[in-house]
């Protein structure tokens, strides 16, 4: 079965720095897809990132990257010029395609 | 925009008493999920389906049924809640081509107390 697995229950950032959530996974597939969810305080979760597996070019959108290590199952967000609303459960997920597979999850705190 | 709804935000029922969450998403959606949520837990996928009438059980299944007699509307159901049922419920859409995959929209989740 595949798993995913969030090593870092919560994190902290400073408003305006860097941050990097980490995620791996355990799987026998080669072709899958994966996420990064966001879900903020008593608000909807929404998709922040995906990436194909079969795409070698890391996924961007605005201040959100990951860093996508196929042969090390690795799959990291990284975070951007961090702003407040990035506060947040961020949930990394594998999927092929569905149902998906989800981590337990990071708490990101953002300090003013 | 993809909307997904949940029929409550917050649910209070007793032990053993039926409960019916119901999930409506606007976007012709082939796919449908339920899944609970708890601290420490992540998400878990509890029923799934990939059309009217048809349903697969997902990782934790046990004590939950479902239906799906139309494609914008999936109902969860709990035959006798009990307080082990107490938990955070969410429902995602998402649609599937040849080629793509969709992510999952997923609704604002209802948070079930049972007592």
């Amino acid at each position: 079965a595949q798993t995913v697995t969030q090593s870092q229950p919560e994190m902290s950032v400073q408003e305006a720095e860097t941050v990097t959530l980490s995620c791996t996974y355990d799987t026998s597939e080669s072709d899958y897809y994966l996420f990064w969810y966001k879900q903020p305080p008593s608000r909807q979760m929404i998709l922040v990132i995906r990436q194909e597996a079969y795409k070698q070019q890391n996924a961007t959108e605005n201040r959100f990257s990951v860093n996508f290590q196929k042969a090390a199952k690795s799959f990291s967000l990284k975070i951007s010029d961090s702003q407040l609303g990035d506060a947040a459960m961020y949930f990394c997920a594998w999927s092929r395609p569905t149902p998906l597979v989800f981590g337990k999850g990071t708490r990101l705190s953002v300090i003013a | 925009d993809v909307k997904v709804t949940q029929s409550s935000r917050y649910l209070v029922k007793r032990t053993g008493e039926k409960v019916f969450l119901e999930c409506v998403q606007d976007m012709d959606h082939e796919n449908m999920f339920w899944y609970r949520q708890d601290p420490g837990l992540g998400l878990r996928l509890i029923y799934f389906s990939y059309d009217v009438k048809m349903k697969e059980k997902g990782d934790i299944p046990e004590g939950y049924s479902v239906s799906r007699e139309k494609k914008e509307r999936f109902s969860l159901i709990l035959e006798s809640a009990s307080t082990n049922q107490t938990s955070m419920y969410l429902c995602a859409s998402s649609y599937t081509t040849p080629r793509q995959v969709s992510e999952q929209f997923f609704g604002p989740g209802t948070r079930l107390t049972v007592l």
